[in-house]
């Protein structure tokens, strides 16, 4: 069974709109820690923001937050006033207690038009 | 600056060749990651490294092999056993005591199977 699940393959934002990236997982355990990351074509993986399991509050980076909804095992990514920089491949991904191993979901594809 | 180093970024290999993708990190992490990169499958484990001189199988260890002698190097080799070699390998560390943060990634190397 998939751990992550992303469904959007591909997504289109005008620029300096706000956009938001689906993402669920499927855990048993209560403790974990959820990603995301961004890919450009230049292939590295860049982190963006993390959530904690526990955290009451959704995590917030900038330009970025995480609507963290825990009854529904979702993790969104929301980007705000998108820029042209932001076009890349965008992975939601999972770690559970031992910490030995993420899990990632298959990637949105954002572009972001002027 | 800290980071981690990833070469050759492009490699080719021969059907039947073992080939050696080297990752190197002055993070003073601990913990070293290989993953593998298909299109539309996001990233699967292939090997980790919590200490020198110990490594364990990911879940598509199978025709990759690793060692892992100095705190700063886990190269790993692509041997003629894995017969679908061409994908994109990313090279990760992580510092275990710092449980909130996620990965470091190198920028890749891309192998291909001519």
């Amino acid at each position: 069974a998939q751990k992550i699940t992303q469904t959007q393959p591909g997504m289109f934002v005008q620029e300096k709109e706000a956009v938001t990236l689906d993402c669920t997982y499927d855990t048993s355990d209560p403790s974990y820690g959820l990603f995301w990351y961004k890919q450009p074509s230049s292939g590295e993986m860049i982190f963006l923001i993390y959530q904690g399991s526990y955290d009451q509050q959704n995590a917030t980076e900038g330009r970025y937050s995480l609507n963290f909804q825990k009854a529904r095992k979702s993790a969104n990514l929301v980007i705000s006033a998108s820029q042209l920089g932001d076009s890349a491949m965008y992975f939601c991904a999972m770690r559970e207690p031992t910490g030995n191993q993420f899990y990632f979901g298959t990637g949105t594809s954002l572009t972001v038009i002027p | 600056d800290g980071g981690i180093t990833q070469s050759p970024k492009y490699l080719f290999r021969k059907e039947g060749q073992n080939v050696t993708l080297s990752c190197e990190q002055n993070l003073n992490h601990d913990a070293m990651y290989w993953y593998r990169q298909d299109p539309g499958q996001g990233l699967r484990l292939i090997y980790y490294s919590q200490i020198v001189n110990d490594f364990q199988k990911g879940d598509i260890a199978e025709g990759y092999s690793v060692s892992r002698e100095k705190k700063e190097s886990f190269p790993l080799t692509v041997t003629s056993a894995q017969k679908n070699p061409t994908a994109f390998y990313l090279c990760a560390s992580r510092d275990p005591r710092g449980p909130n943060y996620g990965y470091t990634f190198g920028s890749g190397t891309r192998l291909t199977v001519v």
